[in-house]
């Protein structure tokens, strides 16, 4: 099946620092990516739409400043947690709509600590 | 997108059939219900879905009630390994494949 690849799988970082995470879709073409945001013991709270080549679409309360989204390509969407505070301390996972018409595939995932 | 309701946690024995309920009455004609699970620390995994037949994979099997209002996945022979929380959730066929997400029923399958 279609393969969605995040990275890193862990981060640590430091309060007011930024930090990256990336989401690849290995094998097939992803017009628009979605990120979620998933806290100890909770679901997963969609926070974006990434949309390649144009603007990404931001849930409500959801920072759009805070949480930068750049889909620049048809294979890759990256999210930007910028100015990190303890509070953003969380599971992030990706997904991407796969080749058949009714699936979505999600990444592994990307826990990040902000000390 | 039709708002889900499940049981917070369920227990099964190894080797018995897991039945994992779901309601989502407020589902849409045109809104596939899907299942996915989620093994701690990692993203969820697609299970099955369907939208008013019953399905059948390697998976899993679904069963949808004549009115859409319910659903059921049953996982045949449940190992160690089904340990996870399942969603279900609904998503129109015209939409851009954003999926929401209930809180989830967490199955313990134990020895």
């Amino acid at each position: 099946g279609a393969v969605v690849s995040q990275h890193p799988s862990r981060v640590i970082c430091k309060s007011g620092t930024s930090v990256k995470i990336e989401c690849r879709s290995l094998d097939f073409q992803a017009t628009t990516m979605f990120w979620y945001r998933q806290f100890p013991k909770q679901s997963l709270m969609l926070m974006a739409t990434s949309n390649e080549g144009s603007k990404a679409t931001y849930e409500q309360g959801v920072e759009k400043d805070k949480f930068l989204i750049n889909h620049a390509s048809l294979t890759l969407s990256t999210l930007t947690v910028t100015s990190a505070h303890p509070e953003d301390s969380s599971f992030y996972i990706c997904s991407a709509p796969g080749g058949r018409v009714t699936e979505a595939f999600f990444g592994q995932g990307t826990r990040l600590t902000v000390v | 997108d039709a708002k889900t309701t499940q049981p917070p946690s369920m227990d099964c024995a190894e080797g018995r059939a897991a039945n994992l309920p779901c309601n989502h009455s407020t589902i849409s004609g045109n809104e596939y219900v899907y299942w996915y699970r989620q093994i701690h620390s990692q993203g969820p995994q697609y299970i099955i879905h369907g939208l008013k037949n019953n399905e059948t994979n390697e998976m899993a099997s679904l069963i949808i009630t004549e009115d859409r209002k319910s659903s059921t996945l049953i996982l045949p022979h449940a190992t160690l390994r089904d340990t996870a929380v399942y969603y279900c959730t609904g998503r129109s066929g015209g939409s851009n494949y954003k999926l929401t997400f209930g809180k989830g029923t967490l199955l313990t399958v134990n020895p």
